[in-house]
């Protein structure tokens, strides 16, 4: 079995600031780990993930996230933060190659990052 | 490229009506899946398929039906809506493993 828990249901940030969103899983087999963004009234869209190889993954929009597998983290960050970063985030997580069930996503509950006025 | 198509975008039904949501995509993806999405709650897995005939499970299946007569299409049957089925809901394609799911822009679904 797989979970996904992210840290934090709400982050603000100042634009020009460091954004960090947080994700932890869990999974009995090497996993691939996915970040994902949902503006509102909209579907979700592929930020970046990681599958195999290089553990710091870019995606577009200048986001990244590094896998740590002692720590089962995969935290997105982003430099600065602009204005148009404002949208849900969801981190999931798959099972790896070989594990059975690598076709089933299981997400984590979002993190809304809204901007600091 | 169309990529994955729900429709309608939007709907209402009345307790203990049937509907169908629709799923389209016109990737060649083996993979699809829906899922339900409410506040606080992430997405969770309805049911999902790995190719045609093939379908399956997912996390909170009571009271949908799917079934997979071809590669494009993965319709999503609402037996009798309830007010607990609101919600908005999404269908996803993929070729499988790493390559993540394309999602569609999704249904909002209101059961009054």
């Amino acid at each position: 079995a797989q979970s996904v828990t992210q840290l934090g249901s709400h982050v603000s940030v100042s634009e020009g600031a460091l954004v960090l969103l947080r994700c932890n899983y869990s999974s009995s087999v090497p996993p691939y780990l996915f970040w994902y963004v949902q503006y509102p009234n909209q579907g979700l869209q592929l930020l970046l993930k990681y599958t195999t190889g290089a553990t710091l993954v870019k995606g577009i929009n200048g986001f990244e996230a590094e896998f740590k597998k002692s720590e089962t983290s995969f935290h997105l960050t982003k430099p600065s933060a602009h204005m148009s970063d404002a949208a849900e985030y969801f981190c999931a997580v798959s099972e790896g190659v070989s594990g059975g069930s690598n076709y089933k996503l299981t997400f984590g509950k979002g993190t809304l990052l809204t901007g600091k006025p | 490229n169309a990529g994955v198509t729900q429709t309608p975008k939007f709907q209402v039904l009345k307790t203990g009506q049937s509907m169908t949501l629709q799923c389209a995509q016109d990737m060649n993806h083996e993979y699809m899946s829906w899922y339900r999405q409410d506040p606080g709650m992430g997405l969770r897995l309805i049911h999902y398929s790995v190719g045609a005939g093939i379908t399956d499970q997912g996390e909170v299946p009571n009271g949908y039906n799917v079934s997979r007569s071809t590669t494009e299409d993965f319709p999503l049957r609402l037996l009798s809506a309830a007010p607990s089925q609101t919600s908005v809901y999404f269908c996803a394609s993929s070729y499988g493993t790493g390559d993540g799911y394309t999602f569609g822009s999704g249904t909002r679904l209101t059961v009054v």
